[in-house]
Formats: C-alpha cells, structure tokens, sequence
C-alpha cells in the first residue's frame, strides 16, 4: 500500500509556542491531505480537508487561526498548532489521498504534549 | 443518532476463531466503504476497500457491504494474536469532499 510519513512522531512544547507538523506521501501524488485528531480510546475527529494549492477546509468548530494548514505540494502538507495550550495535546494523524481515488493512508500519527 | 455506529467492544476470542466486525449507518449516500486496523498509538492502516454492495476477500480478511440494510462487516478468518488492535470502519459518499465518516472503532483481543 501507498506510505504516507509524519514528524515528528512525538513532540513536547510550551504553553504558547508554536509547533509545526509534516506530513509527507512518499511514494505517490497526494492532491487531498486530511488531518484528524484523536483523544485516548476514541475515533478520529476530521479537522480540515487541504487540496494542493488551495486554502484547507475546517470542519466547525476547529479554529483555522490556530491551526494552520498548508498543501503547498503533491507530497507534502503542514500543520502548524500556534500559540499552543495544554488542551492541544493530542495524537494528530494526517492521511493522504491520490486524485479521484476514496481511499486514505494514514500517517503514524503525532503525539502532542504542551506542558 | 450518529451517522455511523459500531459496537466498542472489547471482544476478546481465542486464536484460531473467526471474528466478526459490524457496523451499521444511516447516510445512504455512502458508497464506499473501508476497514481499518489501528495499533496502539500507531495511525490507522487501510485493510479493506469496496465500493457499494457486495463481497471482496482478501487474504484472512473478507469484507461485506448490504446497502439495503446499510450494515457492512468485516470478519478474520484464523484470527491471531497479532490481530489485537482496534477496528475502524469508514465511509464516504461519492459526491462532496471525500471525507471519511469513521465508526468508534472495535477493540479486538485475540487471546493466544
């Protein structure tokens, strides 16, 4: 199956500083990347839906100020969690999705702490 | 109600046994549908993909999908211990944004 990485894999950080997080398809062309967070024991939540070149899409209730998304390239997506609070820490999963396909490959996820 | 529901478990079987994975929605534009197995702290690793109603195996592994019913299942033949992990099921319409709606997962011990 296609192989879609992530980095960090693990970070910790300080109330009100800024972390960024990769997210890279490394062996095919990505026009949709999608970004999930995930709580101990439940499923995933969508947070915003980026097409390359293009603004994200954030689901409601996800503020885009906060989290930022970019897809500048068919291989790589960011997101960036500014002026982080300790409600931030979360597992963070980007999948990646090739044109006119439905299916997604996940990352490893990251592991986000802001003490 | 939600638009996907699955049962949370634990369900634990012995090696050897043929498990069982359900998951019932209620949006009847979903046309695709996907299985996922996700290890602890790990990301979710595609098992399964099929497209409206029908059967698809593959390997262990067989997927069904009754559209009349709206009830998809995913059933481990010799399931493993290596098995134990959580399941998500998935869905997605074919119009929109491709998005997938995800099942609270199944959390599966196969007990050697």
């Amino acid at each position: 199956g296609a192989v879609v990485s992530q980095h960090p894999s693990r970070v910790i950080c300080k109330s009100g500083t800024s972390v960024k997080i990769e997210c890279r398809s490394l062996d095919f062309q990505a026009t949709t990347m999608f970004w999930y967070r995930q709580f101990p024991k439940k499923s995933l939540m969508l947070m915003a839906t980026s097409n390359e070149g293009s603004k994200a899409t954030y689901e409601q209730g996800v503020e885009k100020d906060k989290f930022l998304i970019n897809h500048a390239s068919l291989t790589l997506s960011t997101l960036t969690v500014t002026s982080a609070h300790p409600e931030d820490s979360s597992f963070y999963i980007c999948s990646a999705s090739a044109a006119s396909s439905y299916e997604q490959y996940f990352g490893p996820g990251t592991r986000l702490t802001v003490t | 109600q939600k638009e996907v529901e699955q049962d949370p478990g634990p369900l634990s079987v012995p090696e050897g046994a043929i498990v069982s994975l359900n998951c019932t929605y209620s949006n009847s534009a979903f046309q695709y549908f996907m299985w996922y197995r996700q290890y602890s702290r790990k990301g979710p690793e595609l098992l399964m993909y099929t497209y409206s109603s029908g059967n698809k195996e593959d390997g262990r592994f067989t997927a069904q999908v009754d559209k009349s019913s709206k009830y998809i299942s995913l059933f481990i033949r010799d399931s493993q211990p290596s098995d134990s992990a959580t399941y998500l099921c998935a869905m997605s319409a074919v119009t929109g944004r491709r998005a997938l709606t995800f099942g609270s997962g199944t959390r599966l011990q196969v007990q050697p």
